[in-house]
C-alpha cells in the first residue's frame, strides 16, 4: 500500500513564526503536491514538484515556499505565518506513468494565532 | 474561469441509492475524478472517467458526458460507512486538477 505521511496532525503557531510541514511518501513517486483545504472551497494547489529540486507554483503560492531535496520528501514552508493561513494542509503524491490517481496524506490542521 | 459545481450536502437512507452530480467548466479536459473523504481523513480515490459513459466498480458507478460538462457518482445499497464527503475533480489542459468543494453525504438509518 502507498503510504504518505505528514509530520503533524495538529499544529498551533503564532503569527510571524516560521512553520515547516513535512511530507514523506514511500512509493518512489515522481510527483508530489501540497494543497490546502478550507470549508466551502475545493482543494487548492499551493505548490507541486515533478522531480527532486524541481518545484512549480500552483494556484495560491503566495506566502509559501517548498523544498524537495530528496525524492521521497516534500516540505512546505510558511516563512511568516499569518492568521489567514489557518487551514487543513494536505500532501499528495503520484506516479508520472499513471497520472490518474493521487495518494493523500492524513493532513495537518494548522492554526495560526 | 474554471469552475466545478456540486451540491453542498445530501441526505439518503441506508440501503437506498443516491446520485451526486458534478458539473464543470474548465480550460480543456483530461479526465474527471471522484474521491471520497471521511471526516478528518485524507481523500481516497474512487473513480476516473475520461470517455463518455458509465464506469462501474462494485456499489459505486461514475458517469461522464463531456459534451454536457457533467458527471455523476451513483452509490447503491448505501451503508452507514458511506457517510463522507465526495469530491469531484477535473484535470484541465495543463494536467492540473481543479477540485469541487465536495458534497457531504449523510446516511440515515
Amino acid at each position: 500500500d502507498v503510504k504518505v505521511t505528514q509530520s503533524s496532525r495538529y499544529l498551533v503557531k503564532r503569527t510571524g513564526e516560521k512553520v515547516f510541514l513535512e511530507c514523506v511518501q514511500d512509493m518512489d513517486h515522481e510527483n508530489m503536491f501540497w494543497y490546502r483545504q478550507d470549508p466551502g472551497l475545493g482543494l487548492r494547489l499551493i505548490y507541486f514538484s515533478y522531480d527532486v529540486k524541481m518545484k512549480e507554483k500552483g494556484d495560491i503560492p503566495e506566502g509559501y515556499s517548498v523544498s524537495r531535496e530528496k525524492k521521497e520528501r516534500f516540505s512546505l514552508i510558511l516563512e511568516s505565518a499569518s492568521t489567514n493561513q489557518t487551514s487543513m494542509y494536505l500532501c499528495a503524491s503520484g506516479t508520472r506513468l499513471d497520472y490518474n490517481e493521487q495518494f493523500f496524506g492524513p493532513g495537518t490542521r494548522l492554526t495560526v494565532l | 474561469g474554471q469552475n466545478i459545481d456540486q451540491p453542498t450536502e445530501m441526505t439518503a437512507t441506508e440501503g437506498a441509492i443516491v446520485q451526486i452530480n458534478c458539473t464543470y467548466q474548465t480550460s480543456g479536459f483530461n479526465g474527471l475524478f471522484w474521491y471520497q473523504q471521511h471526516a478528518g481523513e485524507a481523500p481516497t480515490f474512487l473513480s476516473y472517467n475520461v470517455l463518455d459513459g458509465l464506469e462501474e466498480k462494485g456499489r459505486f458507478s461514475s458517469f461522464l458526458s463531456r459534451s454536457k460538462g457533467y458527471s455523476y457518482l451513483l452509490l447503491k445499497e448505501l451503508q452507514m460507512k458511506d457517510s463522507a464527503s465526495y469530491l469531484c475533480a477535473v484535470r484541465d489542459s495543463n494536467y492540473q486538477l481543479i477540485w469541487g468543494a465536495g458534497t457531504k453525504l449523510i446516511i440515515k438509518p
